[in-house]
């Protein structure tokens, strides 16, 4: 079955520790996207990426990293510099940037701080 | 500012009963306004996406309408089941799909 595999779906981080959230994502898919979700806000975007090698800021960047290596994958390290990273965070793909091309989420990452 | 408001905050309805969760949004310019299912602790799920010329998509028993003068949509849920207690949320395209504006969600309970 196609579809995109987010890794761990829960995640412990220490004070002052980086840590890396997996992405994976078999539908073929050219445009990648990593959201934010906290209680009661809308999901705010992080890095999205269109192609490979590619990647650009979101609303929320800071603190966060991306890489795009590969086509199907694109992994979030959540960096010391994130002040309150505690937070469920969403992976997404679509066929291209294009509005028109609908979003296919994960199944999410639940990161807290420790 | 580009935004979209939902309401209610949250429902609580019977098992077998319709309702109806409102969308208002300002945002400039509108590519379309999409619905989507979001079950606790997953990833929200598509259900309708709606562009500025369509005013009515079904999908089962769910049914999204668009009032673009009014800036205004509603999603309509028919005959509720206890698998519909989610989380719903409009999101609405300002140009691309790295520009949705993301509502906060209307959650929904159903009881039996």
């Amino acid at each position: 079955d196609g579809g995109i595999t987010q890794s761990p779906k829960y995640l412990f981080r220490k004070e002052g520790q980086n840590v890396t959230l997996s992405c994976e994502q078999n539908l073929n898919h050219d445009a990648m996207y990593w959201y934010r979700q906290d209680p009661g806000q809308g999901l705010r975007l992080i890095y999205y990426s269109q192609i490979v090698n590619d990647f650009q800021k979101g609303d929320i960047a800071e603190g966060y990293s991306v890489s795009r290596e590969k086509k199907e994958s694109f992994p979030l390290t959540v960096t010391s510099a994130q002040k309150n990273p505690t937070a469920f965070y969403l992976c997404a793909s679509s066929a291209g940037t294009d509005s028109n091309y609908g979003y296919t989420f994960g199944s999410g990452t639940r990161l807290t701080v420790v | 500012k580009n935004q979209v408001e939902q309401s209610p905050q949250s429902l609580i309805i019977l098992e077998g009963k319709n309702c109806t969760l409102q969308c208002n949004y300002t945002v400039s310019p509108f590519s379309n306004l999409r619905w989507y299912k979001q079950d606790t602790g997953r990833g929200p799920v598509s259900l309708t996406i709606m562009t500025f010329s369509e005013n009515t998509k079904s999908n089962g028993r769910y049914t999204a309408t668009l009032d673009a003068d009014t800036k205004q949509s509603s999603l309509h849920i028919t005959a509720s089941q206890l698998s519909d207690s989610a989380s719903y949320i409009c999101v609405v395209s300002a140009g691309s799909n790295y520009q949705l504006i993301w509502g906060a969600g209307t959650k929904l309970i159903i009881k039996p």
